[in-house]
């Protein structure tokens, strides 16, 4: 697999490989961040979140990873699909009973068949 | 596909007009929070409104305006367009304002000429 910064605009990674996304936030304060995939056409669609408590949340082929020594986030996909192809954005909150979100820029996620 | 809907889905205005969008949230949910997305970035947040009154407002000017109507539904009004307001204006509706029950609608992409 592939990682790159959200300061990078595409990542294209193997069908089958492993996907690293990583997004570095500013806001210390921040307690809540959510990962979120969009489709063209569509709005973002949750993927994965992860509380400040957490150092790594698991879903289904996801996983995130917290540092918040560093500030840094990241979004691993496990066994890439066709079907990931997307545009991958961070976001953060104070909390999670705040839903005013804060997005990085995105980064294209592009699967090579 | 989310419960909230926008409508519509498309339009062109020309710099000078005034434009409202309009959102449906998702059964049960009685916040609506409003985001512009220009293209190539992610969404910046514009404003929150809860059980009809607004709660809390991003950078953005006073011709931004909005409402949010009994039924849960919103709207959001932007008077004298300018040529960067040309944008994808999403919505996403939660419940009590928490992010990890919010939702986003499809979007509506505006261009102003």
């Amino acid at each position: 697999g592939e990682s790159v910064g959200l300061h990078l605009p595409t990542l294209s990674v193997q069908e089958g490989d492993n996907s690293i996304i990583n997004c570095a936030y500013s806001n210390s304060a921040s307690d809540y961040f959510i990962w979120y995939k969009q489709e063209s056409g569509k709005g973002p669609q949750f993927i994965i979140d992860i509380r400040s408590n957490m150092d790594k949340r698991q879903g289904q082929r996801v996983t995130v990873l917290l540092n918040k020594t560093v500030k840094h986030l990241s979004l691993q996909i496990a066994a890439t699909q066709p079907g990931d192809s997307a545009v991958y954005f961070c976001a953060e909150t104070p909390s999670g009973a705040n839903s005013k979100l804060t997005f990085g820029k995105g980064i294209t996620l592009s699967v090579r068949p | 596909e989310t419960g909230v809907t926008q409508s519509p889905t498309h339009l062109i205005k020309t710099r000078g007009q005034q434009v409202t969008l309009r959102c449906s949230s998702q059964s049960g949910h009685n916040t609506v929070s409003w985001y512009q997305q220009a293209l190539g970035q992610g969404p910046q947040f514009i404003f929150q409104y809860y059980r009809e009154e607004e709660n809390g407002r991003g950078n953005f000017p006073p011709r931004f305006s909005g409402l949010q109507f009994p039924n849960y539904s919103s709207e959001l009004n932007v008077n004298a367009l300018e040529l960067d307001d040309s944008a994808l204006y999403l919505c996403a509706s939660s419940l009590d304002g928490r992010a990890e029950t919010q939702y986003f609608g499809p979007g509506t992409r505006l261009l102003v000429l």
